[in-house]
């Protein structure tokens, strides 16, 4: 087990309705980042936090937002949902410094559905 | 855009076989390679990890290989074990300059099933 946990498990939502899901990071590391992991496929970069600030960003719309916080966990908001969000939603923890990056790791994920 | 890739989506091996796990990368600027390990129902689980100055790592029972001359990487399994039943993906860091901030770009993933 990486210490990367996420809240809740599963989640089912309609079509146009908000959702927000949780992650709190493994001890010590000051990074969090966010992936889409449609059936089927590999899992895409949404955003990575760092310090409290959006630190990256994949190609998702706006409507995916997200937050950290200072002891380092971070939520992940999806607006106006769609269809097409179905996915399972991961959150993995590093802890980035200046001279290199170190491994990311993952949580288990948050399998929303949308309908 | 340029994007990582596997060869194969499912490789069947006989328990105690080595296998072998291919993947093609094209961004010749990616510093920073790992495979992970995936369970049905869990998230990414991290195996091994290799940076561009190198072109073999070993850990236990697992070799990653990497050839920047072909943009190749390949993650060996020793003695397969039915716990090695799983999806294995490689994901590259475009930068490795220890910012992060594009996030690592995964392949589509190669199913390993064991046969017993």
């Amino acid at each position: 087990e990486t210490g990367v946990t996420q809240s809740p498990t599963h989640l089912i939502k309609t079509r146009g309705q908000q959702v927000t899901l949780r992650c709190s990071s493994q001890s010590g590391h000051n990074t969090v980042s966010w992936y889409q992991q449609a059936l089927g496929q590999g899992p895409q970069f949404i955003f990575q936090y760092y310090r409290e600030e959006e630190n990256g960003r994949g190609n998702f719309p706006p409507r995916f937002s997200g937050l950290q916080f200072p002891n380092y966990s971070s939520e992940l908001n999806v607006n106006a949902l769609e269809l097409d969000d179905s996915a399972l939603y991961l959150c993995a923890s590093s802890l980035v410094g200046r001279i290199e990056t170190d491994t990311q790791y993952f949580g288990p994920g948050t399998r929303l559905t949308v309908l | 855009g340029e994007s990582v890739g596997l060869h194969l989506p499912t490789l069947s091996v006989q328990e105690g076989d080595n296998s072998i796990i291919n993947c093609a990368y094209s961004n010749s600027a990616s510093d920073y390679f790992i495979w992970y390990k995936q369970e049905s129902g869990k998230g990414p689980q991290f195996i091994i990890d290799i940076r561009s100055n190198m072109d073999k790592r070993q850990g236990q029972r697992v070799t990653v290989l990497l050839n920047k001359t072909v943009k190749h990487l390949s993650l060996q399994i020793a003695a397969t074990q039915p716990g090695d039943s799983a999806v294995y993906f490689c994901a590259e860091w475009p930068l490795g300059d220890g910012g992060g901030a594009d996030g690592l770009t995964f392949g589509k993933g190669t199913h390993l099933i064991i046969q017993p």
